[in-house]
């Protein structure tokens, strides 16, 4: 089946400094890819979505600036979290729909847990 | 705007206790439903889907029907086990026009399930 992987799965940073975390999709190419924030209460917040060749789009209230975001390839997006503060500290997940018959199906990276001291 | 509502949990049971998550949805045309399930430690993972009305998606022993009368997808399964302890997700995805692929998200069930 169709894999998404994350790196890294877990990481802590000092306040003030940027955390990349990458997206890829294994076994098969993504146009599109989806960043989530998933919190303590386990609701999860779709961020934006990634766009292979094109600009990521945001959903409203997050800020663009803050949360950067590269769809370099087909099989690679990328989160950055630019001057990293506490309050940032959270579980990522990125997603992808699946190719051919399986669009209306996504599929998940097993996260990234990001602590900012 | 899309939206799915799930009963909030934690949801506790004894093994081999029928199981039911209740999940409605609102959304515009006609969408397709999902639940997810999320182990410890682990990410999400597909459990069942249904794309269109009266459609029921089933897997490991998990049921939910896809109900337009009552804009419902209710989880089901006759008999739980400890392997079955997990947090589950409904969600859907809008199949009209503008926003596809694009999953909205219930807040999640935290499942126990007690030996």
């Amino acid at each position: 089946g169709a894999v998404v992987s994350q790196h890294p799965s877990w990481v802590i940073c000092k306040s003030g400094t940027s955390v990349k975390i990458e997206c890829r999709s294994l076994d098969f190419q993504a146009t599109t890819m989806f960043w989530y924030r998933q919190f303590p209460k386990q609701s999860l917040m779709l961020m934006a979505t990634s766009n292979e060749g094109s600009k990521a789009t945001y959903e409203q209230g997050v800020e663009k600036d803050k949360f950067l975001i590269n769809h370099a390839s087909l099989t690679l997006s990328t989160l950055t979290v630019t001057s990293a503060h506490p309050e940032d500290s959270s579980f990522y997940i990125c997603s992808a729909p699946g190719g051919g018959s399986r669009t209306d199906t996504q599929y998940f990276g097993p996260g990234t847990r990001l602590t900012v001291l | 705007g899309n939206s799915v509502t799930q009963m909030e949990g934690p949801v506790t049971l004894s093994e081999e206790a029928f199981l039911t998550i209740n999940c409605t949805y609102t959304a515009t045309g006609y969408p397709s439903l999902f639940w997810y399930v999320q182990y410890p430690g682990e990410g999400l993972q597909l459990l069942l889907k249904a794309t269109k009305a009266d459609d029921k998606g089933s897997n490991k022993g998990f049921e939910a029907t896809y109900r337009k009368e009552t804009t419902s997808f209710h989880l089901e399964k006759g008999s739980v086990q400890v392997s079955d302890s997990a947090v589950y997700f409904c969600a859907l995805i809008g199949n009209y026009g503008g926003a596809t692929n694009k999953l909205i998200f219930g807040t999640g069930t935290l499942l126990a399930v007690q030996p």
